[in-house]
């Protein structure tokens, strides 16, 4: 059972802005531990896409970008393409489980 | 170029055991803390064990603890998982995968292709 929760789905038109929100609690994002974001393709492996709250690994266009606040954690992005049409998961650490969690994952539509 | 490759994965009965293995190259693999992910079909991503370094330090999620064990050959540049005692909701693809670190936790900066593991009788 995941204990980030995030929605199942969001949608939008190219060229548009939509954010997917991660909520945790006080043993995990609220307790400071960073959350992380992945954007993973059907059938294939998961990439890492935000670490840090809001840092971008190398490669990774700006028009993704992290945030977090309190208990939850956000994903935005803007100018949407074709291409971003995926699965989406965050990930931090749990301290009253001693492990990492996972969100329930969001899938993204580009209408 | 970081590369991890899985094998091992396959069709087991359950209550048998199955061993994961993951060979790094193009990084020098005792210079990371890893990981083992798995995602059932058509599910969520699921943290099941992490190894230090070193080895010296490892954890695993409530639901295989006392039937997984994690482990690692430096030498060989590899990762392992011996599965024991597998129940039909073990099904899924394993994923080894690399850990960095940011101010406060890891991230998993790179991923393996995974394994898949089915058990069913």
């Amino acid at each position: 059972q995941s204990v980030l929760t995030q929605p199942p789905s969001v949608s939008g038109a190219p060229g548009q802005r939509v954010t997917i929100s991660c909520t945790g609690s006080s043993s995990n994002i609220g307790a400071g531990y960073d959350v992380h974001w992945y954007q993973q393709f059907p059938g294939t492996a998961p990439k890492l896409l935000i670490y840090g709250n809001y840092n971008r690994p190398s490669g990774v266009p700006d028009r993704f970008s992290g945030s977090k606040s309190g208990t939850s954690a956000s994903l935005a992005i803007t100018g949407l393409q074709a291409e971003d049409e995926a699965d989406y998961y965050c990930q931090s650490y749990d301290s009253s489980l001693s492990g990492y969690v996972f969100g329930t994952g969001t899938k993204v539509t580009v209408l | 170029e970081v590369q991890l490759v899985e094998s091992g994965g396959g069709l087991v009965q359950p209550g048998r055991s199955l061993r994961l293995s993951c060979a790094a190259s193009g990084f020098t693999l005792g210079g990371y803390e890893m990981s083992w992910v798995r995602q059932a079909p058509g599910k969520g991503l699921e943290w099941v064990s992490y190894i230090s370094s070193s080895g010296s330090l490892i954890y695993y999620t409530d639901s295989v603890k006392g039937r997984f064990t994690i482990s690692r050959d430096n030498a060989k540049n590899s990762l392992y998982l011996q599965m024991d005692s597998l129940r039909a909701e073990d099904t899924a693809v394993y994923y080894c995968a690399r850990e960095v670190a940011s101010t406060f936790s890891y991230a998993f900066d790179y991923w393996g292709q995974g394994a898949l593991v089915t058990v069913s009788s």
